[in-house]
């Protein structure tokens, strides 16, 4: 059974840098044929697909975040991070990792529980 | 992209009635590629359905889902008290993948 975990700062300083990381279990990140995302939720709102990564490293990300995201991918630790810069409060969400089924669109099958991150000064 | 917009917001039903949400896309969805997920206060989303119609492994065949067009139904045929939750509909058909604002089922 894959199990995906969230990690990182639960509060950032706006205009600074969010950084999170998702520890996969269960299953080898670079096995298989699966991509690897990020979706956010603001709180009472609905979700939003930020990106996504495959083992490989390449990337496709939101066009709406595209200036601002970078997601990467350390195999031999079974985890992928993400990094979205210039915060601001409109950034503050619970960030979910989840993995996909292996292409790109696609639907979402395996999810974190969730990391709530809040940004203000 | 292309937007879903789900219906009614919230829907108050008694345990043992018939769910039906509603999902419509702004736009045609490639090869049927939308699913459907739940979730719960404080969990992630759950994944119920995808390819429009096939349940994912592991949830009861009180779920079903059906497209015409450009819209697509989530049925809950008997509501169990654990189904009263936020749902939501996603396409994956292009990128980006949207996901729609949620239809929350409440107990009348």
């Amino acid at each position: 059974q894959v199990q995906l975990l969230e990690s990182g700062p639960g509060l950032v300083k706006p205009s600074q840098t969010l950084s999170l990381t998702c520890t996969v279990s269960g299953g080898s990140i670079s096995s298989g044929t699966f991509y690897w995302s990020w979706i956010r939720q603001p709180a009472g709102k609905g979700l939003e697909w930020i990106g996504r990564i495959y083992a490989s490293g390449r990337t496709n990300y939101n066009p709406s975040l595209k200036s601002r995201v970078t997601i990467s991918v350390d195999t031999s630790k079974n985890q992928f991070s993400l990094n979205l810069s210039s915060v601001t409060a409109a950034d503050t969400a619970v960030y979910y990792c989840a993995r996909d089924s292996g292409y790109d669109p696609d639907y979402f099958d395996y999810w974190g529980q969730g990391t709530l991150v809040t940004v203000s000064s | 992209e292309i937007v879903l917009t789900q219906s009614p917001g919230t829907l108050s039903l008694s345990p043992g009635e018939r769910a039906t949400l509603s999902c419509r896309a702004s736009q045609s969805v490639s090869s049927s590629y939308l699913a459907w997920y739940q979730q719960k206060p404080g969990q992630a989303p759950r994944l119920l359905i995808y390819g429009a119609s096939s349940r994912a492994t592991g949830i009861p065949d009180r779920f079903s889902g059906s497209e015409s067009g450009t819209d697509f139904t989530l049925t809950i045929s008997r509501l169990e008290p654990e189904d009263f939750a936020v749902y939501y509909c996603q396409q994956y058909g292009s990128s980006p993948e949207t996901f729609g604002q949620g239809t929350k089922v409440e107990i009348k």
